[in-house]
């Protein structure tokens, strides 16, 4: 089974704070994402990377930075967490291709006070 | 400019009866279509997928049933079980495009 794990499924951060969100796959897919799910907004795109190294802004990308130096591994920066951005945070990941399904986390919590 | 809408919040069915949940997309460059299922504090969990080469593709209870020219697609669910309460999200793709765009998601509650 393909697994994706989040590294924390609950987060408490000071406005102004820099915060990790950090995201592992164990099935050597080329594609990662970052969502963000928002009661009444749905799914939401913030990043995503089609290789190492290499990423691509989603839809709202404004306060969000992303890091991806290892195949594995996909991780998301706040570099100054504001309130607005209390919300749920899921990374997912593909095998190569535009196509096929995403293999989501179980997501992160994350309240910004 | 929402791509893909899913005009139902919420529906409420009774437990053996029919769920259809129904999404409307905009990008006629869309092909491929997910829908996928989410519990309070959970991931989404992938549900059942269909091309554009396809109107129809079944999966035990679940079914998906696309119409291109309206650019709508369904998921029919029969019957429905109290385990299904959920949201359900539609998401699109296509071309050479990696995102995945999904609706705001319709909450089923299925009452025993």
């Amino acid at each position: 089974d393909v697994k994706v794990t989040q590294s924390s499924r609950y987060l408490v951060k000071r406005t102004g704070e820099k915060v990790f969100l950090e995201c592992v796959q164990d099935m050597d897919h080329e594609n990662m994402f970052w969502y963000r799910q928002d009661p009444g907004l749905g799914l939401r795109l913030i990043y995503f990377s089609y290789d190492v190294k290499m990423k691509e802004k989603g839809d709202i990308p404004e306060g969000y930075s992303v890091s991806r130096e290892k195949k594995e591994r996909f991780s998301l920066i706040l570099e100054s967490a504001s309130t607005n951005q209390t919300s749920m945070y899921l990374c997912a990941s593909r095998a190569w291709g535009a196509y096929g399904e995403l293999f989501f986390g179980e997501g992160s919590r994350l309240t910004v006070l | 400019d929402q791509q893909v809408k899913q005009n139902s919040p919420s529906l409420s069915v009774q437990e053996g009866r029919i769920s259809i949940l129904n999404c409307d997309y905009t990008n006629s460059m869309f092909d491929y279509f997910l829908w996928y299922k989410k519990y309070p504090a959970e991931g989404p969990t992938f549900l059942i997928s269909i091309s554009s080469i396809k109107d129809k593709n079944e999966d035990g209870r679940f079914t998906v049933f696309l119409n291109k020219s309206a650019k709508h697609l369904s998921l029919h669910i029969v019957p429905s079980q109290p385990g299904d309460s959920a949201v359900y999200f539609c998401a699109a793709s296509g071309g050479s495009n990696y995102k995945l765009t999904f609706g705001k998601g319709t909450l089923l509650t299925v009452n025993p």
